[in-house]
């Protein structure tokens, strides 16, 4: 099975506090993402990557940056934390599938951060 | 903007009734759509999808039904299960360009025992 682990469940980080959120995936998946889910907005896409060395912005790319320097790693970071940036943070990697079915998503258990 | 819509954030049924969520979209590009279920402190697992030329797809207990023409997709579970208490996502897909999925807001689903 496809692993995506990111490496810490809970963050309580301070406001303007430089943060690394860390993912890493286990089956050479080229694409991976990085969502962040809050009531009432369901998951919004930050920042994904299809290559090494390559990032687009998603949906709220304000506030962050993300870093892909090896193929199973990808980082998401907060420049400057923010109490707007309290979330859950979900990242995902996917793989084609079928014609049919296009991409398969697989999702990490989340990071929580509080951002105080 | 909400291209993806799940207007009710939370649903109770009881066991072995039929469980309906609903989802609703606006982008008529999408043409792939996507269900699925969370549980607290783990990620979302991939439960059923439907391609935008059919208009139902069954597996098991989960049934996704699409109204193109209305742009409102459901998922049906008979029975309903304790298990089945998540928090359900429906996403949608675009044709073109990359293949980044567009999630929902999300519905709460409570099974009664």
């Amino acid at each position: 099975d496809v692993k995506v682990t990111q490496s810490s469940r809970y963050l309580v980080k301070r406001t303007g506090e430089k943060v690394f959120l860390e993912c890493v995936q286990d089956m050479d998946h080229e694409n991976m993402f990085w969502y962040r889910q809050d009531p009432g907005l369901g998951l919004r896409l930050i920042y994904f990557s299809y290559d090494v060395k390559m990032k687009e912005k998603g949906d709220i790319p304000e506030g962050y940056s993300v870093s892909r320097e090896k193929k199973e790693r990808f980082s998401l970071i907060l420049e400057s934390a923010s109490t707007n940036q309290t979330s859950m943070y979900l990242c995902a990697s996917s793989e084609w599938v079928s014609e049919t079915f296009g991409y398969g998503y697989t999702f990490g258990s989340g990071t929580r951060l509080t951002v105080v | 903007d909400q291209q993806v819509k799940q207007n009710s954030p939370s649903l109770s049924v009881q066991e072995g009734r039929i469980s309906i969520l609903n989802c609703d979209y606006t982008n008529s590009m999408f043409d792939y759509f996507l269900w699925y279920k969370k549980y607290p402190a783990e990620g979302p697992t991939f439960l059923i999808s439907i391609s935008s030329i059919k208009d139902k797809n069954e597996d098991g207990r989960f049934t996704v039904f699409l109204n193109k023409s209305a742009k409102h997709l459901s998922l049906h579970i008979v029975p309903s299960q304790p298990g089945d208490s998540a928090v359900y996502f429906c996403a949608a897909r675009r044709v073109q360009g990359n293949e980044k999925l567009t999630f929902g807001t999300g519905t709460r689903l409570t099974i009664i025992p």
